[in-house]
């Protein structure tokens, strides 16, 4: 167990419908990524924040994604009008960054299915 | 041409054996590189990481990275069954950015 949390572990909606997943870093850890993973693959990259400034997102990123860390704390993704080709492990990790070699530590993941 | 690249294996070796996971890439700005151990239907768990040219050794483990030729190594020692898993290499990409890079990951196979 890193210490991060995500929540729900699983997640089965029809296609059309909304979905939103939470994760909650290592408390002292200032930076949050999200990847997204399917089968065979290395995680790919999403988003990440600095506190509650989201610094980068992914150009793959469609319009129907949003992510949000508004206290610097915990964060949400969310995704609009779910599609079968989202389903996908989506991964959360923290880093502290500015102390030594940043490195990242992820939460167990949510494993979306869209029927 | 993919950024980090590696063999998707399986690679397989008998147990006790030492087991070699190699991966490139093609950014030369990326500094700083890690390795993960994934286990199935797992989230990816951080091995060690490596910044500098040369071996960095931790336990059964060590890392190797060589920027002239853009490779990145790990090596396992005394291989077990329990190290039968996905290796996942990620790299920083280049510039002011935090995100990892990652390649597709080799398995491993440790035969007892």
């Amino acid at each position: 167990d890193t210490g991060v949390s995500q929540d729900p572990r699983h997640k089965i909606t029809k296609r059309g419908q909304n979905v939103t997943f939470r994760c909650d870093p290592i408390s002292e850890h200032n930076r949050l990524y999200w990847y997204r993973q399917t089968l065979g693959q290395g995680p790919e990259f999403l988003t990440y924040f600095q506190n509650e400034a989201q610094l980068e997102k992914s150009r793959l990123l469609s319009d129907r994604f949003s992510a949000e860390r508004p206290k610097g704390s915990f964060s949400t993704l969310e995704i609009q009008r779910t599609e079968q080709g989202d389903s996908a492990m989506y991964l959360c990790a923290s880093s502290l960054y500015g102390s030594g070699q940043e490195t990242q530590y992820f939460g167990p993941g949510t494993r979306l299915l869209v029927l | 041409q993919k950024e980090v690249e590696q063999n998707s294996g399986p690679l397989s070796v008998p147990e006790g054996a030492i087991a070699s996971l190699n991966c490139t890439y093609s950014d030369r700005g990326s500094q700083s590189f890690f390795w993960y151990r994934q286990y199935s239907g797992k989230s990816p768990e951080l091995i060690m990481f490596i910044y500098s040219n040369g071996d960095k050794e931790d336990g059964r483990f060590t890392a190797q990275l060589n920027k002239a030729s853009q490779y990145v190594s790990l090596l396992i020692r005394d291989s077990q069954p329990s190290d039968s898993a996905t290796y996942l290499c990620a790299g920083h990409g280049s510039g002011n950015t935090g995100k990892l890079i990652f390649g597709q990951g080799t398995t491993l196979q440790v035969k007892p």
